[in-house]
């Protein structure tokens, strides 16, 4: 299995309460994704990261924020959780040229 | 965004038959794509990928075709075993180098 380690596994937090997932890779590999998927539509991209700072948004970025100050790190932030954004959500990892990406255990997240 | 779609929500196969299962994508400009294997409870895993510029690629026990004139995708699995019991998806990297569409997935069901 590829280095990728999402933290927590599981969580339930409330309505309005901010909430940050941590993705951790040990692979030095320059690209990093957050994706979320919920029942009918696979998996979605939320927003992906191309080298230390360098963030752009995917088709799903509405409400969520990221950071990446390390190579290994790539964070996804809910400033205000909403019972919208209760899914699984996937941390993946690619390296420089056209290759397949490997993917972290999930998280599961659930907003009451 | 991309879109990437499967023909089949559920495809169920007899221990040992083949099974394929289709995938059809809608950016011509699309030159990687992938299958993933999901099974309950874990991130999708890496199967085969293909190139634009190839028509066929064979893996163990599994096929991946592409057809390029109908932006089709198909991945075949010979002998089909219990242990493929799975949801099956297809990406492709569409125009955004690195950047990875996901179809809604194929459960398959392996029945003994």
């Amino acid at each position: 299995d590829a280095g990728i380690t999402q933290s927590p596994r599981h969580k339930v937090t409330e309505t309005g309460t901010p909430v940050t997932l941590r993705c951790h890779q040990t692979e030095n590999h320059r690209y990093m994704y957050w994706y979320r998927q919920d029942p009918g539509h696979g998996l979605r991209l939320i927003h992906y990261s191309y080298g230390v700072k360098d963030t752009d948004k995917g088709e799903v970025s509405d409400g969520y924020s990221v950071s990446r100050s390390k190579t290994e790190d790539f964070l996804l932030t809910l400033e205000s959780a909403t019972s919208s954004q209760t899914s699984v959500y996937f941390c993946a990892i690619t390296g420089t040229g056209n290759t397949e990406a490997f993917f972290g255990q999930g998280t599961r997240l659930t907003v009451v | 965004g991309e879109s990437v779609g499967l023909h089949l929500p559920t495809l169920s196969v007899q221990e040992g038959d083949n099974s394929i299962i289709n995938c059809a994508y809608s950016n011509s400009a699309s030159d990687y794509f992938i299958w993933y294997k999901q099974e309950s409870g874990k991130g999708p895993q890496f199967i085969i990928d293909i190139r634009s510029n190839m028509d066929k690629r064979q893996g163990q026990r599994v096929t991946v075709l592409l057809n390029k004139t109908v932006k089709h995708l198909s991945l075949q699995i010979a002998a089909t075993q219990p242990g493929d019991s799975a949801v099956y998806f297809c990406a492709e990297n569409g125009y955004n180098f690195n950047k990875f569409y996901f179809g809604s997935g194929t459960k398959l069901n392996v029945k003994p």
